[in-house]
């Protein structure tokens, strides 16, 4: 079974804070994916990455930065945090071309203060 | 990608087949239908797809109608644990989409003992 993994469930941060979320995948998967979700908005994409190093813009990368540096994880950076950005945080990954389908982890809930 | 049309909520009785219908009379050619789901607090789970050939695996079949204009998701024997909302998705793979998903309101399903 595919399995992504989120470095956490739950996030309080207060703003102005530097935010680090984290993802791994371990299922050697070239497409890496960041969403958030919000009531009523759907899920939304932030960002997205098709190879280690290479990153895409997504609808809302606006207060935002990603890294990959390794295949495997994927990494979300908030970098000045605002309380508008409290939300759900959904990693995914995918294999290949990108009508694969994507496989998600738990998601973080992040919420800044 | 083509819109999809889903029935808001459904109820379904344990150790019955729930099956969930999605309407997507402009689907084109290229396009794939995909269901998901969601358990509540949770992220976003595959479950299959297909383009146009029934499909089946471990958790679901999938019926697409010959004219591809809907299709069904059978989960066999529901089980409580099968409560979430399922969103039928319909995308094609083409040269510059960035393989974002978009899901609309999705069907609520109640699995009840």
């Amino acid at each position: 079974d595919v399995k992504v993994t989120q470095s956490s469930r739950y996030l309080v941060k207060r703003t102005g804070e530097k935010v680090f979320l984290e993802c791994v995948q371990d299922m050697d998967h070239e497409n890496m994916f960041w969403y958030r979700q919000d009531p009523g908005l759907g899920l939304r994409l932030i960002y997205f990455s098709y190879d280690v190093k290479m990153k895409e813009k997504g609808d809302i990368p606006e207060g935002y930065s990603v890294s990959r540096e390794k295949k495997e994880r994927f990494s979300l950076i908030l970098e000045s945090a605002s309380t508008n950005q409290t939300s759900m945080y959904l990693c995914a990954s995918s294999f290949g071309t990108l009508y694969q389908p994507q496989h998600f982890g738990d998601g973080t809930r992040l919420s800044i203060l | 990608d083509a819109k999809t049309t889903q029935p808001t909520s459904m109820d379904c009785a344990e150790g019955r087949a729930a099956n969930l219908p999605c309407n997507h009379s402009t689907i084109s050619g290229n396009e794939y239908v995909y269901w998901y789901r969601q358990i509540h607090s949770q992220g976003p789970q595959y479950i299959i797809h297909g383009l146009k050939n029934n499909e089946t695996n471990e958790m679901a079949s999938l019926i697409i109608t010959e004219d591809r204009k809907s299709s069904t998701l059978i989960l066999p024997h529901a089980t409580l644990r099968d409560t979430a909302v399922y969103y039928c998705i319909v995308r094609a793979y083409q040269s510059g989409n960035t393989g974002k998903l978009i899901f609309g309101q999705g069907t609520t399903l109640q699995v009840k003992p």
